[in-house]
């Protein structure tokens, strides 16, 4: 069966150095996703993508964060100068479709960012 | 806003018992709401997800989940507990844009 993967699973950087979580969406989907789960919170919601713009983004989505879909399978989220409260896991998905009420998210396993 | 409330953070359940996970939701217009689980070091996988068809909807696993519109809420259930159904349950809410909004999740203990 299809899925999203990502990687690193795990990245350790130091606060300040910019840091790129890639993603691998499924291979027919359109619609990608990026979320951020801190420890112990909630996933939240960050910034969706379609047709190679930004469709969507959250207020924790400011000018340090961007996202690029440099070729026709990766999907990436950069962070620019990482802080301490940037620690989280973060979830990438996809969608074949977005807003229908048959289009499903599908997540990828994170990838946990740990700020020092 | 559209936002969910979970109650209880964590949830204990003996095995071969009914598991009930509590959902509340606020949304101004009809929902799309989910349920997710997330198992040990993996990622968010759909368990069921109600899309104003019928209202009892079946997921995988053996959940199952009723949409109350009179009570604005979304439970999950499942009649009989093992111990791989331990993990941590989230509820989740769409409206006809496509971002999705989470709670806080549930982590369910099975008990031996």
């Amino acid at each position: 069966e299809p899925e999203v993967t990502q990687t690193p699973s795990h990245q350790v950087t130091q606060m300040g150095q910019e840091v790129i979580l890639r993603c691998v969406p499924i291979s027919n989907h359109l619609y990608f996703y990026w979320y951020r789960q801190i420890l112990g919170q909630k996933v939240e919601f960050l910034v969706s993508f379609y047709n190679n713009e930004i469709s969507e983004k959250s207020e924790i989505f400011d000018d340090q964060f961007s996202v690029e879909r440099p070729d026709g399978s990766n999907f990436t989220l950069k962070i620019r100068s990482t802080k301490l409260e940037d620690s989280a896991m973060y979830f990438c998905a996809s969608s074949e479709g977005g807003g229908r009420a048959t289009d499903t998210q599908y997540f990828g396993p994170g990838t946990r960012l740990t700020v020092l | 806003a559209q936002s969910v409330t979970q109650l209880g953070s964590h949830v204990s359940v003996s095995e071969g018992a009914l598991v009930l996970l509590r959902c509340n939701y606020s949304s101004s217009v009809p929902p799309y709401l989910f349920w997710y689980v997330q198992y040990p070091n993996q990622g968010l996988q759909l368990l069921l997800k109600y899309t104003s068809a019928a209202t009892l909807v079946k997921g995988i696993n053996g959940f199952e989940a009723e949409f109350k519109k009179s009570e604005t809420s979304f439970h999950l259930t499942k009649p009989s507990a093992h111990m791989s159904d331990a993990a941590e349950y989230f509820c989740a809410v769409r409206n006809r844009d496509d971002k999705i909004i989470f709670g806080k999740g549930t982590r369910l203990h099975i008990l031996p």
